[in-house]
């Protein structure tokens, strides 16, 4: 039961333009999402977050967007570069309790896009 | 560089054997999370150690278990090995004051089993 679902394996868009990768999840109780960028032999580094209470959130040339009525996020890339060609992984997290620490906060990935910016 | 270290970064065995992965979080993390990556499903979370104390558990199987010493590093332990067992394995960590909610990996030990 895939609940984080990144419907497009790859996408390729040209330097300059605007990149926007999907993700879509089912589980309504997370309540945080996070976009992982992974390079080839590197593991997952993170890139920005939003929690549910937020509807966008923007980091430079990164924003993310969800729409919790869809129970959909959005990551626009703008401008893209060649060096943002990379593995997009979108995650979610499910706090059923808060308490204090890094209690039970794990990340629910989805299969990740692979973005090509060509030059 | 994330800060959290593993090793080996490389691993080669036979099925049937055991092997051991660690891991080293960022200075300071208290929580320490173990993720497959295998070609046909993605990141898979395993288990969350807290403090010392597991916290969590996913897709771990029984011939797996990890766990985390008084100095906050950890170790999954993978037994009796089969070729599905062959993929990436990541640790992260996490628990700065602050940035709980984010997981910062490690660059992953590749296993691979023949």
């Amino acid at each position: 039961d895939q609940q984080v679902k990144q419907n497009s394996p790859s996408l390729s868009v040209q330097e300059g333009r605007i990149s926007i990768l999907n993700c879509d999840y089912t589980n309504s109780m997370f309540d945080y999402f996070l976009w992982y960028k992974k390079y080839p032999a590197e593991g997952p580094t993170f890139l920005i977050s939003i929690s549910s209470i937020k509807d966008k959130n923007e980091d430079g040339r990164f924003t993310v967007f969800l729409n919790k009525s869809a129970k959909h996020l959005s990551l626009h890339i703008v401008p893209s570069q060649p060096g943002d060609s990379a593995v997009y992984f979108c995650a979610a997290i499910y706090h059923p309790s808060k308490d204090s620490g890094g209690s039970n906060y794990k990340l629910t990935f989805g299969k990740g896009t692979l973005l090509t910016v060509n030059p | 560089d994330s800060g959290v270290t593993q090793t080996p970064k490389h691993l080669i065995t036979a099925t049937g054997q055991r092997v051991t992965l660690r891991c080293s979080p960022r200075s300071g993390d208290l929580s320490v999370y173990w993720y497959q990556q295998s070609l046909d499903q993605g990141l898979q979370f395993l288990i969350q150690y807290y403090n010392g104390e597991e916290r969590a558990k996913g897709n771990i199987l029984e011939r797996f278990s990890a766990q985390q010493f008084p100095d906050l590093h950890s170790e999954l332990n993978l037994s009796s090995l089969e070729l599905g067992d062959s993929a990436l394995y990541f640790c992260a960590s996490s628990g700065l004051a602050g940035d709980v909610d984010t997981q910062y990996f490690g660059p992953g030990t590749r296993l691979t089993v023949l």
